[in-house]
């Protein structure tokens, strides 16, 4: 079975630009998240989606925002990139919301670098 | 609010010692805890989870976790480490009481084990 699929892998941005990632769940899997990984640090959260509603929100700028689809997928858009913006974005789906008890699985990751 | 720490940034052992890896937390109520696994450029892998029940949690690759409420604690533990064990550890915490999926991570810590 496949896993959190991501894309792109990589890209390379200027500052000012806007990127948009894409990410697909786990089959069956209703909720995504979206995590943030600077060089040297933990995950920050950013996001979580559940059947397509935002349910939970990480203390980033607005220019930061997010949707998901009725397929389950999901987009982080980052608008007017600053280059403290460069980091590995993480997606994670889990088969269950708020209150479920099941883990993230989590995809490889977009890297993204801000020049 | 709630929040983990990894109080060392870098664990060195032996191939065939034992491992230990730690890892405190704080919530408001009581805690989801997680460990996850990252080899370089990779995402994050699942490797066990404490939810209720036995403070001795057992996940994969022979791994194991105890919870310890009074000290706040959630070290992970391998009884003889392995080289292929080398890769940065994670400890993550969510609120049982939040009504979203947050997880919030440690810094992380480097695990090296020498042939």
């Amino acid at each position: 079975d496949a896993g959190v699929t991501q894309s792109p892998t990589h890209l390379i941005k200027t500052r000012g630009q806007h990127v948009t990632l894409r990410c697909s769940p786990i089959s069956g899997h209703k909720s995504v998240s979206w995590y943030q990984q600077v060089l040297g640090q933990g995950p920050q959260f950013i996001f979580q989606y559940y059947e397509k509603e935002e349910r939970g929100r990480g203390n980033f700028p607005d220019r930061f925002s997010a949707r998901q689809f009725p397929n389950y997928s999901s987009e982080l858009n980052v608008n007017a990139l600053l280059l403290g913006d460069s980091a590995l974005y993480l997606c994670a789906s889990s088969l269950e919301g708020g209150f479920g008890v099941g883990e993230l699985f989590f995809g490889e990751g977009s890297r993204l670098t801000v020049l | 609010a709630q929040s983990v720490a990894q109080p060392e940034d870098q664990v060195n052992v032996a191939e065939g010692n034992p491992l230990t890896v730690k890892c405190t937390y704080s919530v408001s109520g009581n805690p989801y805890l997680f460990w996850y696994v990252q080899y370089p450029n990779r995402g994050l892998q699942f490797l066990l989870k404490y939810i209720t029940g036995d403070n001795l949690v057992k996940g994969s690759y022979g791994f194991e976790a105890e919870f310890n409420k009074s000290q706040t604690s959630f070290h992970l533990k391998k009884p003889s480490a392995l080289v292929s064990d080398s890769a940065l550890y994670f400890c993550a915490v969510r609120d049982i009481l939040s009504n979203d999926y947050k997880l919030s991570f440690g810094a992380g810590t480097t695990v090296t084990v020498r042939a």
